[in-house]
């Protein structure tokens, strides 16, 4: 069935160093997918988004990271700062529906 | 010049009433959507709107009714509240169903 699902439900890292948070999809249809953040009491903050035809993409202190072939992405946050502790999910926009469907999510807390 | 928003924030209710949440978005697209937010933070899709035309349909009960009188408006009406409507809504948006979606800031619908 569709499902995006994450490695781990938390993660703690110290202020500067660098955070990786792992996302597995199921839906092979998957061509799209984008990161967001999500701080208490707010919606969903768009992080970064990759296509398909791309392995890598980077932002500003931000680098996702695509394995079709094993159906994995990634988010790398480089020096963790207190304002990125916050909730992240991954989330794959199927083909055919044009919906986006949501991993469980990954708290992320830095400790300072 | 909030993007996406939504009232009201909070929503407290008893089990039976009907309830309804408005959503407005600024940023020209023509594609809107409900998402569900539980309280382990699980987003599910609700409903998705293409220029006023309901798209998805994700085994909604008919208690949820979306009604979208133009593109830039997305309202949510809840017959019946039951204690398992209980979630976060967030209204959401974005330029075809095949681009990054920006959200909203939830509402928070408590039934008692």
């Amino acid at each position: 069935g569709e499902s995006v699902g994450l490695h781990l439900p938390t993660l703690s890292v110290q202020e500067g160093d660098n955070s990786i948070i792992n996302c597995a999809y199921s839906n092979s249809a998957s061509d799209y997918f984008i990161w967001y953040k999500q701080e208490s009491g707010k919606g969903p903050q768009f992080i970064i988004d990759i296509r398909s035809n791309m392995d890598k993409r980077q932002g500003q202190r931000v680098t996702v990271l695509l394995n079709k072939t094993v159906k994995h992405l990634s988010l790398q946050i480089a020096a963790t700062q207190p304002g990125d502790s916050a909730v992240y999910f991954c989330a794959e926009n199927i083909i055919q529906g044009g919906k986006l469907i949501f991993g469980q999510g990954t708290e992320l807390s830095v400790k300072p | 010049d909030t993007a996406v928003s939504q009232t009201p924030k909070y929503l407290v209710t008893q089990m039976g009433n009907d309830k309804s949440i408005k959503c407005e978005q600024n940023l020209g697209h023509d594609t809107m959507y409900w998402y569900k937010q539980d309280s382990k933070k699980f987003l599910k899709i609700m409903f998705s709107y293409n220029n006023k035309e309901l798209i998805i349909n994700e085994t909604v009960p008919n208690r949820f009714s979306p009604k979208s009188p133009d593109k830039a408006h997305l309202n949510l009406h809840i017959n019946s509240l039951e204690l398992g409507d209980s979630a976060v809504y967030f209204c959401a948006s974005s330029q075809g169903d095949r681009a990054k979606v920006f959200f909203g800031s939830g509402t928070q619908l408590s039934v008692l």
